[in-house]
């Protein structure tokens, strides 16, 4: 079965930095792209980017409104992708999924960026 | 970018009564590899998104047969040929021909 667990989320100040992890297990971790989708309070979904698989050259897209502050990156030995973002500002407020080929989803980990 | 527009936004529906939404992008959703990537998700309250329907009319695992997708192109349509109560919830159509992939801004699905 797979399954998807994301940590790291939390109330932060506008400016500072997160990371959120993505622990995967119930598949070959190292042969699926990792995303990154989030959902602001009450509002519709957004990508956010994904990580392809080193098969496929590990590289990552971003969406524009996080290019340039957010980075994904994958580490398959243990399973885990991760979404690091930085200069957080108020509008990063959301629930950020992990997902895996748009099918399996995580349950969400609610980042709050306020002061 | 490829803008996903949904309609109708809110949709009272009866239970056991057939339900339709529609999903429109700017530009066509065929790939140059020939596949349309045109997904349907529900999400229920509460609840993460689920995916329903891939590549235009394709139910994935476990998905009632009550629920069916059509289109082509540009234009698709979600449809629920008898809405239960479990049904819920918020339905999004999501493109992920180019890059961005975009989502549709919702459909809240209610029963009467």
């Amino acid at each position: 079965e797979v399954q998807l667990v994301e940590s790291g989320g939390g109330l932060v100040q506008p400016g500072r930095s997160l990371r959120l992890s993505c622990t995967a297990s119930g598949f070959t971790f190292g042969d699926y792209a990792m995303s990154w989708v989030r959902q602001a309070p009450g509002k519709g979904l957004e990508w956010v980017g994904f990580i392809r698989s080193k098969a496929y050259g590990g590289t990552t897209e971003y969406a524009a409104s996080v290019k340039g502050r957010f980075t994904i990156s994958r580490d398959d030995s243990k399973s885990i992708a991760y979404l690091q973002m930085n200069s957080l500002k108020t509008e990063d407020t959301a629930v950020y999924y992990c997902v895996v080929v748009i099918t399996y989803w995580g349950q969400g980990t609610l980042v709050t960026v306020s002061s | 970018d490829v803008v996903m527009t949904q309609s109708p936004l809110s949709l009272p529906v009866t239970l056991g009564q057939p339900a339709s939404i529609s999903c429109r992008s700017s530009q066509s959703l065929v790939h140059s590899d020939g596949n349309t990537y045109l997904n349907w998700f529900q999400q229920r309250p509460g609840q993460s998104p689920r995916r329903l329907i891939y590549k235009v009319s394709n139910r994935d695992s476990g998905v009632p047969d009550r629920f069916s997708g059509s289109g082509s192109g540009t234009d698709f349509t979600l449809k629920i040929s008898r809405v239960e109560a479990e049904d819920v919830g918020v339905y999004y159509c999501m493109q992920g021909t180019h890059w961005p992939w975009a989502f549709g801004q919702g459909t809240k699905v209610e029963i009467k």
